[in-house]
Formats: structure tokens, C-alpha cells, sequence
């Protein structure tokens, strides 16, 4: 099957820095990448949808100028926490749908990532 | 409102028992809705989606629209199913998917 990966896999940062996170497609081209917040034992909140070359949708609550969202190529996709406080410690998870009409592999399936997990001191 | 309802956080069962894990959604259209699982310390990834109509690993789901759900079931659970599982629903001009809150499957010995 199509591999997502993130880098780094877990980052621990200083209050008030910016912490950068990757989400590569390895073996396909993803049109769409989508970023989701996940807290511990609870489902993934997804904070935006992101199409290569075009400016990141972002769900009700999620403030673009803290998450930016950048998908400049068609494999890959970054998240940067700007300004990380304390209450962004969380586990950040990407996924991605690809193909020529949007998909690849099989209908409309996102590929996920392993995650990143985030701690901010 | 679109939306997606695991009624239960655990479901824990003996090896062999049958198991099924409930999943109901909220959604105007007509729902497009998939089952991942998150084994310990793997990745998500798909298990089954609706419109494929398969078996996977032994387990099932049916759409019924009348009840507006999509419970996951297998006739005979095994150890290496325990894994944490996601009830999904497709929504929006990007097809972004809409997550359940998980049901931890715990299958004992």
C-alpha cells in the first residue's frame, strides 16, 4: 500500500518556539493532505484539509496563524506550530488521498502517517 | 450536523466470542463510511469501507440506513484483533473524513 511518513516522530520544545512537521507521501503523488490533532485516548480532531498549490482549509476552531500549513509539492505537506504553548502538547497525525482523480490504491482511502507527538515545556 | 457516535470506549471479550463494535452517523446525504483500526503502536489504517462490501481479517460491516449505522462484526474474535477501532464518515467537497470517538476492542485469552 501507498506509506506516509512524518518527520520528526516526537519533538520537545521551549514555550514560545516554532516547531515544524513534516508529512511526506513516499510511493505516490497526494493532491490532498489533511492534518490531524490527536489528544491522549481520544479520536483524531482534524484541524485542516490541504491541496497542493492552494491555501489550507482550516475547520471551525483551528487558527491558521498559529498551525501554518504549507503543501508545496505534491508529496509533501508541513505543519509549523508557531509560538507552541503548553496547551499545543499534543499528537499531530497526517494523512494522505492521492491518484489522478484523487485517488490512489483504493476509493477515496487516506493513508495515514505514524504521527508526531509534540511537547511543549 | 454531521457526525459519527461510538457508544462504547471498551468492548472487552474471550477469544472466540462473537464481537461487535456499534457505530451510528448523522448525515443529509448518502454516507460513505469506513472502519479503521489502530493496532499498539502502529499507524491507522483501513480496515473495510462500505461501498466495497468485504471481509476483512473476518470482520464485516453493514450500512443500514434506516438505523443510520455501520456496526462492525466478526462471529469469532481473536487476540491479535485487540487494537483500537474508528468509525468514519466521508464528508465535504474534499472528502474529508469525520471520526468516531473509538472503541478499544480488548480480547482476552
Amino acid at each position: 500500500g501507498a506509506v506516509v511518513s512524518q518527520h520528526p516522530s516526537w519533538v520537545i520544545c521551549k514555550s514560545g518556539t516554532s516547531v515544524k512537521i513534516e508529512c511526506r507521501s513516499l510511493d505516490f503523488q497526494a493532491t490532498t493532505m489533511f492534518w490531524y490533532r490527536q489528544f491522549p485516548k481520544q479520536s483524531l480532531m482534524l484541524m485542516a484539509t490541504s491541496n497542493e498549490g492552494s491555501k489550507a482549509t482550516y475547520e471551525q476552531g483551528v487558527e491558521k496563524d498559529k498551525f501554518l500549513i504549507n503543501h508545496a509539492s505534491l508529496t509533501l505537506s508541513t505543519l509549523t506550530v508557531t509560538s507552541a504553548h503548553p496547551e499545543d502538547s499534543s499528537f499531530y497525525i497526517c494523512s494522505a488521498r492521492g491518484g489522478t482523480s484523487g485517488r490512489v490504491g483504493t476509493y477515496n482511502e487516506q493513508f495515514f502517517g505514524p504521527g508526531t507527538r509534540l511537547t511543549v515545556l | 450536523a454531521q457526525r459519527v457516535t461510538q457508544p462504547e470506549k471498551l468492548l472487552s471479550v474471550f477469544k472466540g466470542a462473537p464481537v461487535e463494535l456499534k457505530c451510528n452517523y448523522s448525515y443529509s446525504g448518502s454516507p460513505e463510511l469506513f472502519w479503521y483500526v489502530q493496532y499498539s503502536r502502529q499507524r491507522l489504517q483501513l480496515l473495510l469501507r462500505h461501498i466495497s462490501r468485504e471481509s476483512i481479517k473476518g470482520f464485516t460491516a453493514d450500512l443500514n440506513k434506516g438505523e443510520t449505522s455501520f456496526h462492525l462484526k466478526k462471529p469469532f474474535a481473536q487476540e491479535e484483533d485487540s487494537a483500537m477501532y474508528y468509525c468514519a464518515l466521508l464528508s465535504g467537497g474534499y472528502n474529508k473524513l469525520i471520526f468516531g470517538a473509538g472503541t478499544r476492542l480488548a480480547v482476552h485469552p
